[in-house]
């Protein structure tokens, strides 16, 4: 499976914007980009995915590189209750379903009020 | 809509026993996952069901196993209880590709388990 890389851990402040970076040089040309949060004792959340054009959605938009070798989720308000795990994931889709899905360590987001 | 529901929330066990989880996915969810976590390893994949089939398998020792009931439902065991297995195992589910999947996994709550 790739592998995707982020910090470990970031922090931001109420009210602007936060931008999660995720890196994925080896993602190959059938790899979705998913992320996904995890808040305190709950199960992990979907935020949004893309493959290659930038997407927009109620909760985030998640900008993706053009060689696609990294990708960037923004949050444009940050609220408390964005504090979270944010994992970046590969999904590859060749071959019909895959729902494996390989979670790294994440990027812990810290919002302070 | 009602989420992915699983139980128990929470259980104690001791060493050499045996567990069993269950997981009630989405309704109209064909496919179910399992995932382990832990604080050192992280979220690790275990296995996935689709109509009744196991269709991906993680790395992980026979010990562990899962089914899927016509239903949808997915239950997973555990045997032979380690110490190493306390952990919080999380359930999700799915809509097929063919039906316009956007892949999106929704998550359970999770169990969480202890060997003592």
């Amino acid at each position: 499976d790739a592998k995707t890389t982020q910090p470990n851990s970031m922090e931001s402040n109420e009210e602007e914007p936060v931008h999660l970076p995720c890196n994925h040089s080896t993602i190959s040309g059938t790899d979705y980009i998913h992320w996904y949060r995890q808040l305190p004792s709950q199960g992990p959340e979907y935020v949004i995915h893309g493959l290659t054009s930038n997407v927009n959605n109620r909760m985030a938009s998640l900008a993706i590189a053009e060689d696609r070798k990294s990708s960037t989720l923004i949050l444009h308000r940050a609220t408390l209750r964005d504090a979270a795990v944010y994992y970046c994931i590969l999904r590859d889709s060749s071959g019909g379903s895959n729902y494996k899905l390989t979670f790294g360590k994440g990027t812990l987001l810290t919002v302070n009020p | 809509k009602a989420g992915v529901t699983q139980t128990p929330r929470y259980l104690i066990k001791t060493r050499g026993q045996q567990v069993t989880l269950s997981c009630s996915p989405i309704s109209g969810h064909r496919s179910v996952s399992w995932y382990q976590q832990t604080p050192g390893q992280g979220l690790q994949f275990l296995f996935e069901y689709f109509s009744e089939t196991q269709r991906n398998k993680g790395n992980f020792p026979g010990r562990f196993s899962g089914r899927q009931f016509s239903n949808s439902r997915s239950e997973m065991n555990v045997s032979t209880l380690e110490l190493g297995d306390s952990a919080l195992y999380l359930c999700a589910s799915s809509f097929p590709l063919d039906r316009g999947d956007t892949g999106e996994l929704f998550f359970g709550e999770g169990s969480r388990l202890t060997v003592l």
